[in-house]
């Protein structure tokens, strides 16, 4: 149980580009989940906090214009990077709480803006 | 803000041997996880630590919650090379939402055969 989807594993795109990232809550509903931007070799730093049916909580630094969260349902919530630029380019991890006490993970994406 | 000192940072070291890795905090967590993470994936759950002086194993691996609550351990035995990669330790301090947790540096782990 407790199985976090993310999808795309990995993308490319334009600089100036928008991307959406999904998480999904395979088997459980998650009234939270988190979004991490993670540098090679580096812990995972928490960029926002997303709650369902309302506003995501984003941490010091983050810009929320250009990280846009959506979580519309107990199962999804989304990750827009907005006019991409090649500074965005890392890897993406979402997690989900909720359940319990421990944190799952998706299996993270990794953007690359050219 | 709270944050999680993890060492240590690499470690090196042969098929065979234990491995033994620590994370410490200034301030108190009730909930105390390991994690490892594989390149290009994201991390998985190891050991999950409720309760201050907790031991628990998960096959080769065994953690401790510290009777402090401000710090755990990860001992690995007898590694394999599969046991490459990072591993992370993470707190849920009291009062926060369910699954926020704070993380450690991160230990990276080469075992050579």
């Amino acid at each position: 149980g407790a199985v976090v989807s993310q999808h795309p594993s990995w993308v490319i795109c334009k600089s100036g580009t928008s991307v959406k990232i999904e998480c999904r809550s395979l088997d459980f509903q998650a009234t939270t989940m988190f979004w991490y931007r993670q540098f090679p070799k580096q812990s995972l730093m928490l960029m926002a906090t997303s709650n369902e049916g309302s506003k995501a909580t984003y941490e010091q630094g983050v810009e929320k214009d250009k990280f846009l969260i959506n979580h519309a349902s107990l199962t999804l919530s989304t990750l827009t990077v907005t006019s991409a630029h090649p500074e965005d380019s890392s890897f993406y991890i979402c997690s989900a709480g909720g359940v319990s006490t421990e944190a799952f993970f998706g299996q993270g994406t990794r953007l690359t803006v050219v | 803000g709270q944050q999680l000192n993890q060492s240590p940072q690499s470690m090196f070291i042969q098929e065979g041997e234990d491995v033994s890795m620590n994370c410490t905090s200034s301030s108190i967590f009730n909930t105390w996880l390991w994690y490892k993470q594989d390149p290009g994936e994201g991390p998985v759950l190891l050991i999950a630590l409720y309760k201050a002086g907790e031991l628990t194993s998960n096959g080769r691996l065994t953690a401790q919650f510290g009777i402090t609550r401000k710090d755990s351990f990860l001992n690995i035995s007898a590694s394999i090379p599969s046991d490459v990669g990072i591993y992370f330790c993470a707190g849920l301090a009291g009062g926060t939402s369910y699954g926020k947790l704070t993380f450690g540096q991160g230990t990276i782990l080469t075992v050579h055969p």
